[in-house]
């Protein structure tokens, strides 16, 4: 099915350890999204890509980084892992042009543990 | 980027209909109006969308009056399987769309 495909579906990682979560889109979508959504919140944004070769920092980017690898591939490493990163991650993708909106695809996230 | 509120939580039994009202007062010319739902454990997914006047499809239908400054997303007759988190966003052509804690909507046999 088309969608959006995230990995891995759970991690649990020591304090201080690191790791790349994957996402991947086959929707021809130009733009992807990091969040991050903690109990009883809303998502929150990390780094968004408007479209491939470009990143930007969203709302919480602290202690994360991002790769917009190619137009389907966008990951978002954790360089060493904090306690307070402890989260479910959800990737998302759409297509925005000019004069135009389109709704986001979710993946059905990634929940990380940080002991 | 406008912002929205909606209720934190909205409680219903099965074979209602359930309305919830999102205020969105800053909305600008070219913003849409977008609904997700939230299962637990699951990404959001798009329910619904629109820019005035009534959008209505399979699963929901969506009020928007004339002024834009709210919206009112209407689910008919629910189930027990309509029990999740409903997001109200409000946008346009950027990347940086909040999604407040939305509304939990229970529903009740």
């Amino acid at each position: 099915n088309a969608g959006v495909t995230q990995t891995p579906k759970f991690q649990v990682l020591k304090t201080g350890q690191s790791m790349t979560l994957q996402c991947a889109q086959d929707m021809n979508h130009n733009s992807m999204y990091w969040y991050r959504q903690d109990p009883g919140m809303g998502l929150r944004l990390i780094y968004y890509s408007a479209s491939e070769g470009t990143t930007d920092k969203g709302e919480v980017p602290n202690g994360y980084n991002v790769s917009r690898l190619n137009k389907r591939e966008f990951s978002l490493r954790l360089e060493s892992a904090a306690p307070s990163q402890t989260s479910v991650y959800f990737c998302a993708s759409s297509e925005v042009q000019v004069g135009q909106y389109y709704g986001y695809t979710f993946g059905s996230g990634t929940r990380l543990t940080v002991v | 980027l406008a912002k929205t509120t909606q209720p934190i939580s909205m409680d219903s039994y099965e074979g209602q209909e359930v309305n919830i009202t999102c205020s969105h007062n800053n909305i600008a010319t070219n913003d849409y109006i977008t609904w997700y739902q939230q299962f637990p454990s699951q990404g959001p997914r798009f329910i619904i969308q629109g820019y005035k006047t009534k959008v209505t499809n399979e699963v929901a239908s969506l009020f928007i009056p004339a002024d834009r400054k709210s919206s009112t997303l209407s689910l008919p007759r629910v189930s027990l399987s309509d029990t999740a988190v409903y997001y109200c966003l409000v946008g346009s052509n950027d990347y940086k769309l909040s999604f407040g804690a939305g509304t939990t909507v229970t529903v009740r046999a």
